[in-house]
């Protein structure tokens, strides 16, 4: 059974400093990964997606995340925060057939931006 | 394009009744999926649907069904209403391509909050 950690449920930066936010899966084959974010009272936006091609994946608002086969991890980064990154973060992961298409979600990150 | 639509935004219920939530997928999207995203449980998957047909079911009770119209749009419907089906429900969708194996990404609605009292 597929299964996705995201260390830390809450997250505080300040305005400008390294995003880091953390993601380790357990799957039996080689998954396909993802991460959302969600502002409040909204879906879920997809921010990134890798699917086995090149594993540094570059996303939408300057985010990317790096797929590390030896540490099961798919953490997520961004340079500098903004303001408009506060919401909150899941990570994803879905096996690559026709079978098992749902998403298997962590328990989410809310990252908190500081001025 | 127009985004997967969900309607309504919020409905409220009482135990024991029973709701029907709708969603529109993005033009062209022959797969639906609800997820139920519950305070303290996170997002878990309920359904899939594609091409008409239920794919895959997660772990919830046969009182949570729906169903998928020609057009694509579909209906989650949830019976005999109790208070900790109290959450916001997503729908997503995403194209399947026929000659793939690939995952093409899932693309959510806003969702509809369901509140039983």
């Amino acid at each position: 059974a597929q299964s996705v950690t995201q260390l830390g449920s809450h997250v505080s930066v300040s305005e400008g400093a390294l995003v880091l936010l953390r993601c380790n899966y357990s799957s039996s084959v080689p998954p396909y990964l993802f991460w959302y974010v969600q502002y409040p009272n909204q879906g879920l936006q997809l921010l990134l997606k890798y699917t086995s091609a090149a594993t540094l994946v570059k996303g939408i608002n300057g985010f990317e995340a790096e797929f590390k086969k030896s540490e099961t991890s798919f953490h997520l980064t961004k340079p500098s925060a903004h303001m408009s990154d506060a919401a909150e973060y899941f990570c994803a992961v879905s096996r690559p057939n026709q079978g098992a298409q749902k998403l298997v979600f962590g328990q989410g990150t809310r990252l908190t931006i500081n001025p | 394009e127009a985004g997967v639509t969900q309607s309504p935004t919020h409905l409220i219920k009482t135990r024991g009744q029973q709701a029907t939530l709708r969603c529109s997928p993005i033009s062209g999207h022959t797969s639906v999926y609800w997820y139920q995203q519950a305070l303290g449980l996170g997002l878990q998957f309920l359904l899939w649907y594609d091409e008409g047909e239920e794919r895959n079911r997660g772990n919830f009770p046969p009182r949570f069904s729906g169903r998928q119209f020609p057009n694509y749009s579909s209906e989650l419907n949830v019976n005999a209403l109790e208070l900790e089906d109290s959450a916001l429900y997503l729908c997503a969708s995403s194209s399947i391509p026929k000659r793939s194996l690939s995952n093409q990404p899932q693309h959510f609605g806003d969702g509809t909050r369901l509140s039983i009292l």
